[in-house]
Parts: structure tokens; C-alpha cells; sequence
């Protein structure tokens, strides 16, 4: 059975750090073609990819948060952290982290998701 | 705005069959798999299409997906009140080196 699950603080204050940790089950990010991604979803609106890593430590970033986000993965613990630096109230959102494939990019399985909000 | 369109909205009755299309361009639909989700109200997304045209187990044969050239399409066949959700297309852009998602539809019903 495979699950994954978001955690870390559900307020934050702008200009601050955030810190997300996804800790999964049931699969290995040593093995090969398997990745997890992060993706958020402001309030009310669409899906926003931020960033995923490879079993190979390879990892990619949004361009247009590229400047702000950093992906690790922690293969012992089963974790992969995203970093967000600089955090505003347009980041206000629910944050999903999900396995990928490095095969056809799909997304098969997702956490339940974490809201953080953006307030001072 | 999203790099991938898609409608904002669609409706059909119970029974009916309804489309959802998404649009892209040749560094992304044009030449990598698609994949298509469902979010109902509430929920995480979940993995409804893969690989442009396939279903993951336990997604039944009402839902299929096709391509054609930079445009991705999502099919619903004997639509329930329990497909009533919001749909987003998914895919790699080899330009961008990223995932990228549609706008996602809001699937109605009546």
C-alpha cells in the first residue's frame, strides 16, 4: 500500500521560510524512474506544479519559483523536504506532494494535502 | 493563466457523454503522455488517465483519453452525479523541463 503525507506548519508569516516535509510508504525513491513532486492549490483555483526529485537526485523546479524553492530527498527516511523562501499571501494554499514517474511524468499517487496560510 | 487550456466548464445530463479538451503546444502535448485527474470537492486529485490512454486499476472503461497532435481529450460516458468534479490534464514540457497542468474544468451534472 502505497501513502504519502504533507507536514509542517499551517500558518506562516510573510517573508518567512517554509518548510514541508513529505514522508511516504510502501515505495522506495532509491528505485529506479520513481520521483515525488510537490503541487499546490491556492483557495479556489488550479493545480501549480513547484518542484520534484528523482530517484537519481535529479530534480527540477517551476521556472517562475525557481529563485524561491529548494526539493531534498532523504532516501533512509522515506522524506522528501521542500524549502520556500520568502513566503507571501499569494502562497496561501494547500500543498500536495505526490509520486511521479521519470517514464510519462504521471502522478499516481497523492498525499492529502496541507493547508498553509500566509498571514502576519 | 495556464499554459495548457482547458474549458472552464462543461455540463451533460445523467447517462450522457461529455468531453473535456486540453490544448497545449509541440514542446509539451505535442510529443510527451498525458495524464488527466480528478479532484472532487474537497479531496486530493486522483490518477484517472495515464500515459494518454490508459486507466489506472479500479477507474472504470466509462473514462478514456485520446491525443491529437498538440490537444489532449478527456471522454465521459454514462455520466453519474458522482463524476461531478474538476478535471485537470497534465504533462511534461521538454522546453521547460517541468510539469505542467491545465486550468482545470468543473464538471456539471444536472
Amino acid at each position: 500500500q502505497i501513502t504519502l503525507k504533507e507536514s509542517g506548519p499551517t500558518l506562516v508569516k510573510p517573508t518567512q521560510t517554509l518548510s514541508l516535509t513529505c514522508t511516504f510508504s510502501g515505495f522506495s525513491l532509491s528505485t529506479s524512474g520513481v520521483g515525488v513532486g510537490w503541487i499546490r492549490q491556492p483557495p479556489g483555483k488550479a493545480l501549480e506544479w513547484l518542484a520534484l526529485i528523482y530517484w537519481n537526485k535529479d530534480y527540477h523546479y517551476s521556472p517562475s519559483l525557481k529563485s524561491r524553492v529548494t526539493i531534498t530527498k532523504d532516501t533512509s527516511k522515506n522524506q522528501v523536504v521542500l524549502t520556500m523562501t520568502n513566503m507571501d499571501s499569494v502562497d496561501t494554499a494547500t500543498y500536495y506532494c505526490a509520486r511521479t514517474h521519470y517514464y510519462d511524468s504521471r502522478l499516481d499517487y497523492w498525499g492529502q494535502g496541507t493547508l498553509v496560510t500566509v498571514s502576519s | 493563466q495556464s499554459v495548457l487550456t482547458q474549458p472552464p466548464s462543461v455540463s451533460a445530463a445523467p447517462g450522457q457523454k461529455v468531453t473535456i479538451s486540453c490544448s497545449g503546444s509541440s514542446s509539451n502535448i505535442g510529443i510527451n503522455y498525458v495524464s488527466w485527474y480528478q479532484q472532487l470537492p474537497g479531496t486530493a486529485p486522483k490518477l484517472l488517465i495515464y500515459d494518454t490512454n490508459k486507466r489506472p486499476s479500479g477507474i472504470p472503461d466509462r473514462f478514456s483519453g485520446s491525443k491529437s497532435g498538440t490537444s489532449a481529450t478527456l471522454g465521459i460516458t454514462g455520466l453519474q452525479t458522482g463524476d461531478e468534479a474538476d478535471y485537470y490534464c497534465g504533462t511534461w514540457d521538454s522546453s521547460l523541463s517541468g510539469l505542467l497542468f491545465g486550468g482545470g474544468t468543473k464538471l456539471t451534472v444536472l
